[in-house]
């Protein structure tokens, strides 16, 4: 079974602290993908990776940045929160042309 | 640009009652079409894919390149259908992404 794995379920940061989201995959998929997921506008695209220490922009990048030093590894940074950043956040991965796994999600809240 | 409109936030049927969850896309290309569903609690998961199709737990989708439509479809609804649905469209060449739409609640009723 494929696995993708976040680092939290649930975090509460302050505005303007520095955050990482953490998504770790253990079927060596190329592809990985951060989205956030709101209600009334689904999911929507942060940041994906294609491939170690590559990254590409997605439909909303604004305030945020990413890392992919590791094929297993990818994270999200919010390099200073803001409340309008409180959302579900959802990890996924995927080899080359298969269907999108996802992790559980972890819910930020900014205060 | 590639979009993704699903019209309803909210469809409420009745055990037993046919379900129809209405997908539009935009997309110049050739589009692969998705519907991913996620339960109360549970991760977001792929429920069908145009390409393999074949029926997932009673639902079915064809793809209408005509009327740019991917609509979920089951006969009869059962209680533990009630999830939120997302039709996602991805690109040949897009690396894999998908763009998904607003998603719909589906609620049924016994």
């Amino acid at each position: 079974d494929v696995k993708v794995t976040q680092s939290s379920r649930y975090l509460v940061k302050r505005t303007g602290e520095k955050v990482f989201l953490e998504c770790v995959q253990d079927m060596d998929h190329e592809n990985m993908f951060w989205y956030r997921q709101d209600p009334g506008l689904g999911l929507r695209l942060i940041y994906f990776s294609y491939d170690v220490k590559m990254k590409e922009k997605g439909d909303i990048p604004e305030g945020y940045s990413v890392s992919r030093e590791k094929k297993e590894r990818f994270s999200l940074i919010l390099e200073s929160a803001s409340t309008n950043q409180t959302s579900m956040y959802l990890c996924a991965s995927s080899s080359v042309a298969d269907e999108q796994f996802f992790g559980p999600g972890t819910r930020l809240t900014v205060l | 640009a590639q979009r993704v409109t699903q019209p309803e936030k909210l469809l409420s049927v009745f055990k037993g009652a046919p379900v129809e969850l209405k997908c539009n896309y935009s997309y110049s290309g050739s589009p692969e079409l998705f519907w991913y569903v996620q339960y109360s609690r549970q991760r977001l998961q792929l429920l069908l894919r145009h390409i393999s199709r074949e029926s997932i737990k009673g639902f079915t989708a064809d793809l209408n390149k005509g009327e740019t439509s991917f609509h979920l479809k089951k006969p009869f609804a059962q209680e533990e259908d009630s999830a939120m649905y997302y039709c996602a469209l991805g690109a040949v060449r897009g690396g894999n992404k998908l763009t998904f739409g607003t998603g719909t609640q589906l609620k049924v009723e016994l």
